[in-house]
């Protein structure tokens, strides 16, 4: 089974500064990788599929890059509401895993 | 609009059973693989499980394969989740997700979120 690993933990930044987050796969899964953000209360948002296309609607800030098992999702002159947690997710193997999730938060 | 309602959750006890739905509106719903995701209190999301956009198949994590049951009825525009013989580790909120897929095709990702349903199990 493909693990995915998120690093870091959480991640404390000011608005306008870059947000840089990684996501692990235990093997080599192409570009099959999803990004998600979710704030406290409230469902998931799709963000970024196949590594690196933002969804409909995504602000041009989120921009996603990997392949193979090393993935980044980087997020441009934070906004405040940018601070929420954000999970990777593997769409090519069952059980399609997520990764445990990478807090922003506010410095 | 374009959405996902979960209802059905509740607080129930350990080895009884529940029954979440998952209304879907604004999309042709037929047209779409849809999922179970789930997240226990504090913790990550979990996928639980997906059905076709026909019905025709299903997968489960293993940690609910042989208690609970995907299911829709597009007639109703509506997706179900038998969870039975629940234990404590099944309290999460519940989340249908929409496949990104659409057009027959499932694709594995979730672009469509319901607000989620908590299904607490406890004695």
């Amino acid at each position: 089974e493909i693990v995915l690993t998120q690093s870091p933990a959480t991640l404390s930044l000011s608005p306008g500064e870059r947000a840089t987050l990684s996501c692990r796969a235990s093997q080599s899964i192409s570009s099959f990788l999803a990004w998600y953000q979710q704030k406290p209360g409230r469902a998931p948002r799709l963000l970024i599929y196949d590594a690196s296309i933002r969804a409909t609607g995504i602000p041009a800030r989120f921009s996603g890059s990997g392949s193979g098992t090393t993935f980044t999702l980087t997020i441009d002159s934070l906004e405040p509401e940018d601070f929420a947690v954000y999970y990777c997710q593997l769409r090519s193997a069952w059980p399609l895993p997520f990764g445990q999730g990478t807090k922003l938060e506010i410095k | 609009q374009v959405q996902l309602v979960e209802s059905g959750g509740g607080v129930v006890q350990p080895g009884r059973s529940l029954r979440l739905s998952c209304a879907a509106s604004g999309f042709t719903f037929s047209d779409y693989g849809m999922h179970w995701v789930r997240q226990a209190p504090g913790k990550g999301l979990e996928w639980v499980a997906v059905i076709w956009n026909d019905g025709s198949n299903n997968y489960y994590v293993d940690s609910v394969k042989g208690r609970f049951t995907i299911s829709r009825d597009n007639s109703k525009n509506t997706m179900y989740l038998q969870m039975n013989s629940l234990r404590a580790e099944d309290t999460a909120v519940y989340y249908c997700a929409r496949d990104s897929g659409g057009q027959l095709l499932l694709r594995n990702y979730f672009d469509l979120w319901g607000q989620g349903t908590l299904v607490t199990v406890s004695s």
